[in-house]
């Protein structure tokens, strides 16, 4: 069994720029989520995608888009870059059908850093 | 604004103790509750999730919840070195399925050898 991966596992950008970040979900799971942990923090959710459309939907601006494709796999893009989109960009993919449905498996992340 | 409260820490606690961490949540309608531990620089791994009132088991770990009180918490037996990592509370809402989960900022726990 699979676990969730992710890439890039760190990055830089600058102020202005657009990034994309690519998950693999646990095989058998057909739930994506992702999460934004800033420094010192607890992660926060930014949306979810079940069956390639978005879901659910948390606290974060337009600027912020994702994908699902057919095989479960996602990607987040993010816009026009801040200073504070700087965190680890957490996936976490789950299995809606399965007991205990909200567990979710986490990726190891991708660190996001913008100058 | 759902929100998910914990004590930052850091607690500090010896070898073979009890670790004693708590959690309050504010949605009243929460129906699922996990406690999460995260190691420095690496991601949330699952310890364990908590549906009903009361007491959960899981090896050296308790979780117990009280809906009434808005009160989650998680017990450590025998805690080791190892155990020392930043635990996060995290509580599903009553917004739906597709409402993600609302976590805590984390307690830093330190297990003294």
């Amino acid at each position: 069994e699979t676990g969730v991966t992710q890439s890039p596992t760190h990055l830089i950008k600058t102020r202005g720029q657009q990034v994309t970040l690519r998950c693999s979900s646990q095989s058998g799971h057909n739930t994506v989520s992702w999460y934004q942990q800033a420094l010192g923090q607890g992660p926060q959710f930014i949306f979810q995608y079940y069956r390639e459309e978005e879901n659910g939907r948390g606290n974060f601006p337009p600027r912020f888009s994702g994908l699902q494709f057919p095989n479960y796999s996602s990607e987040l893009n993010v816009n026009a870059l801040e200073l504070d989109d700087s965190a680890l960009y957490l996936c976490a993919s789950s299995n809606d059908r399965a007991r205990g449905a909200n567990v979710l498996t986490f990726g190891a992340g991708s660190r996001l850093t913008v100058l | 604004q759902k929100e998910v409260e914990q004590n930052s820490g850091p607690l500090s606690v010896p070898e073979g103790a009890i670790a004693s961490l708590n959690c309050t949540y504010s949605d009243r309608g929460s129906q699922s509750f996990f406690w999460y531990r995260q190691y420095s620089g690496k991601s949330p791994e699952l310890i364990m999730f908590i549906y009903s009132n009361g007491d959960k088991e899981d090896g050296r770990f308790t979780a117990q919840l009280n809906k009434a009180s808005q009160y989650v918490s998680l017990l450590i037996r025998d805690s080791q070195p190892s155990d020392s990592a930043t635990y996060l509370c995290a509580v599903k809402g009553s917004g739906g399925g597709a409402d993600g989960l609302t976590f805590g900022k984390g307690t830093h726990l330190i297990i003294q050898p």
